[in-house]
């Protein structure tokens, strides 16, 4: 079964630092694999996602992420946060197969609090 | 825009009064989810509909019915909220079956049920 695992329930960073959440992921396929952002008494928004083909991901408000096949990673990273940015991150992988295609199984989600 | 719609944001109802939370959708996706969200904690997966075909997970509680009238609309109806079934409650579309989807999902903002 896949299986997502996000290190690091809440991590803290300066206005200005690197911020890096890390996601493992499991899976015996080659997976989707997304990033979405939560703000507080909202809904999920996508940041970026994975879908086999550049291993490095752009998207929105600055953020990217590496795949790395050999590590079954998948860490989101930004090279300078920003206040905004404080919210609740989620990694998730898509189911590949069966009746279950599409459905989504997400991280533990981790908090990410920036300092002024 | 193009979105998923919410209705209501905020819903209070009674222990053991049945309450209907309503989805709607402009994306014209033929996949459409409702999760529970509970205070910091990723989005558990009540149900989903493909298409018209409806996908119970296991450990959903019989208090939680689902129905999908035409392709834009889903309502989600608890007969008799407990006190345990205040939650988030998000609704997430897709579009699933053809060459090329990568099963990102858009959620709607929301909608936060409160139980006295």
């Amino acid at each position: 079964a896949q299986s997502v695992t996000q290190l690091g329930s809440h991590v803290s960073v300066s206005e200005g630092a690197l911020v890096l959440l890390r996601c493992n992921y499991s899976s015996s396929v080659p997976p989707y694999l997304f990033w979405y952002v939560q703000y507080p008494n909202q809904g999920l928004q996508l940041l970026l996602k994975y879908t086999s083909a550049a291993t490095l991901v752009k998207g929105i408000n600055g953020f990217e992420a590496e795949f790395k096949k050999s590590e079954t990673s998948f860490h989101l990273t930004k090279p300078s946060a920003h206040m905004s940015d404080a919210a609740e991150y989620f990694c998730a992988v898509s189911e590949s197969y069966g009746g279950s295609q599409g459905n989504l199984i997400f991280g533990k989600g981790t908090k990410l609090s920036v300092k002024p | 825009d193009a979105m998923v719609i919410q209705n209501p944001r905020y819903q209070v109802t009674q222990f053991g009064k049945p309450v209907t939370l309503s989805c709607s959708q402009t994306l014209n996706h033929n996949v459409m989810y409702w999760y529970q969200q509970k205070s910091s904690q990723a989005p558990k997966l009540l149900f989903h509909y493909y298409d018209k075909d409806f996908n119970n997970e296991a450990d959903t509680p019989d208090n939680f019915q689902s129905r999908r009238p035409n392709t834009s609309f889903c309502f989600l109806d608890i007969r008799s909220p407990g006190l345990g079934d205040a939650a988030m409650y998000l609704c997430a579309t897709t579009r699933a079956g053809r060459s090329g989807d990568s099963y990102e999902q858009y959620f709607g903002p929301g909608t936060r049920l409160t139980v006295t």
